[in-house]
């Protein structure tokens, strides 16, 4: 049974670049939650897809987007990548918006 | 508004010894509470969940965790720690379709 994956683990771009960002939940998940985490703090919740709307959304700006597919996959999509958007970036899976998220073992984003 | 708030960013302890871990939260409602452990360069494994009912709840890993309403508290425990606990310890609270996280406690097992 596989678990949340993430895709890819590491990226570099440079500033002003766009960056996408991929999720497949857990199997039998169907919604699928996004958080940043900069180095030493805990994770910041960006969104959540469920039945392929944002049911929710932190406190980020628009740069930040995303995506959810039919088959519960998701996307996460950055414009205008600034130095502040170095993080890991995780992905959760959880059967149903307020239950227990299971995570990817996030993709790891540098900007230079 | 809600927050959660882990007071100790570092902890070390003896392999062997207990361990607590503090959380507090701020929230109007009953939330759900969560601790999740991360392993450098991993993301996060729920190690155990409150929603309702029992206040001790056991988790995997031989950890527990006790709610107290009145302290507005979750703190995390285990009566012996192995050297592989040490990891990053989050706290986090569940309200509607948002999770809060604290900033997390770093724990260090010394042999």
């Amino acid at each position: 049974d596989a678990g949340v994956t993430q895709s890819p683990t590491h990226l570099i771009k440079t500033r002003g670049q766009q960056v996408t960002l991929r999720c497949s939940p857990k199997s039998g998940h169907d919604t699928v939650s996004w958080y940043q985490q900069a180095l030493g703090q805990g994770p910041q919740f960006i969104f959540q897809y469920y039945e392929e709307e944002e049911r929710q959304r932190g406190n980020f700006p628009d740069r930040f987007s995303g995506h959810q597919f039919p088959n519960y996959s998701s996307e996460l999509n950055v414009n205008a990548l600034l130095l502040g958007d170095s993080a890991l970036y995780l992905c959760a899976s959880s059967f149903g918006p307020n239950q227990p998220q299971h995570f990817g073992d996030g993709t790891r984003l540098s900007i230079l | 508004a809600q927050s959660v708030t882990q007071p100790d960013i570092h902890i070390t302890v003896s392999e062997g010894a207990s361990l607590e871990l503090r959380c507090n939260y701020s929230y109007g409602a009953t939330p759900y509470l969560f601790w999740y452990v991360q392993s450098p360069g991993q993301g996060l494994q729920l190690l155990l969940k409150y929603f309702s009912g029992d206040t001790l709840v056991q988790g995997i890993k031989g950890f527990e965790a006790e709610f107290k309403r009145s302290q507005s508290s979750f703190n995390l425990r285990k009566p012996s720690v192995h050297w592989s606990d040490a990891a990053e310890y989050f706290c986090a609270v569940g309200t509607g379709n948002q999770f809060y996280f604290g900033t997390g406690t770093s724990l260090t097992v010394i042999p």
